[in-house]
């Protein structure tokens, strides 16, 4: 059955470094996600991307978050200056078609700032 | 806005022990809700789902019932087995311009002894 993967699964990284967060979708499908849970609270929506362009995101998707999907199975979460609060597990998801449908999601990477 | 409410956990329960975890939300429209399940070191899948009031959702024993009177969607399962032992989350898909974001509770632990 077809799955989403990502890589790393564990990421340690000093405060101030750039960390990018890799995911390969469903191959099949158009619509990209990434979401993030940090320990204890809720998961919470970052981005959502179609057609090599952002959808939509949210307030804590800022100048520091980028994505992008440089090839036709990569999509990639970059922070460019990690800080302390981005210590997280950060989920991709993919789906094949817009609206309330499922989405797929990986195993996560757990991102740890130190 | 857009929001769910999940019962606190964790929640250890004996095998064949009878489960209830409480999501109520509240949303713009008519929103989709979904509970998914997240397995040890696994990324998160779908395990139901119901995109109108008074639809029910069932899957591997599990029952969830959109309830648009009490805004609820409870999880209940009638004889939990060990293998069920996870995190549960409570998530809704909303309408319109947040089209496919997910909104997600905290997630319930569940622990079931033999």
């Amino acid at each position: 059955e077809p799955e989403v993967t990502q890589t790393p699964s564990h990421q340690v990284t000093q405060m101030g470094q750039e960390v990018i967060l890799r995911c390969v979708p469903i191959s099949n499908h158009l619509y990209f996600y990434w979401y993030r849970q940090i320990l204890g609270q809720k998961v919470e929506f970052l981005v959502s991307f179609y057609n090599n362009e952002i959808s939509e995101k949210s307030e804590i998707f800022d100048d520091q978050f980028s994505v992008e999907r440089p090839d036709g199975s990569n999509f990639t979460l970059k922070i460019r200056s990690t800080k302390l609060e981005d210590s997280a597990m950060y989920f991709c998801a993919s789906t094949a078609t817009s609206g309330a449908v499922e989405q797929y999601f990986g195993p996560g990477t757990r991102l740890t700032v130190t | 806005g857009n929001s769910v409410t999940q019962m606190e956990g964790p929640v250890t329960l004996s095998e064949e022990a009878f489960l209830t975890i409480n999501c109520t939300y509240t949303a713009t429209g008519y929103p989709s809700l979904f509970w998914y399940v997240q397995y040890p070191g696994e990324g998160l899948q779908l395990l139901l789902k119901a995109t109108k009031a008074d639809d029910k959702g069932s899957n591997k024993g599990f029952e969830a019932t959109y309830r648009k009177e009490t805004t609820s969607f409870h999880l209940e399962k009638g004889s939990v087995q060990v293998s069920d032992s996870a995190v549960y989350f409570c998530a809704l898909s909303g309408r319109g311009s947040t089209l496919g974001r997910l909104y997600f509770g905290r997630g319930t632990q569940l622990t079931v002894w033999p």
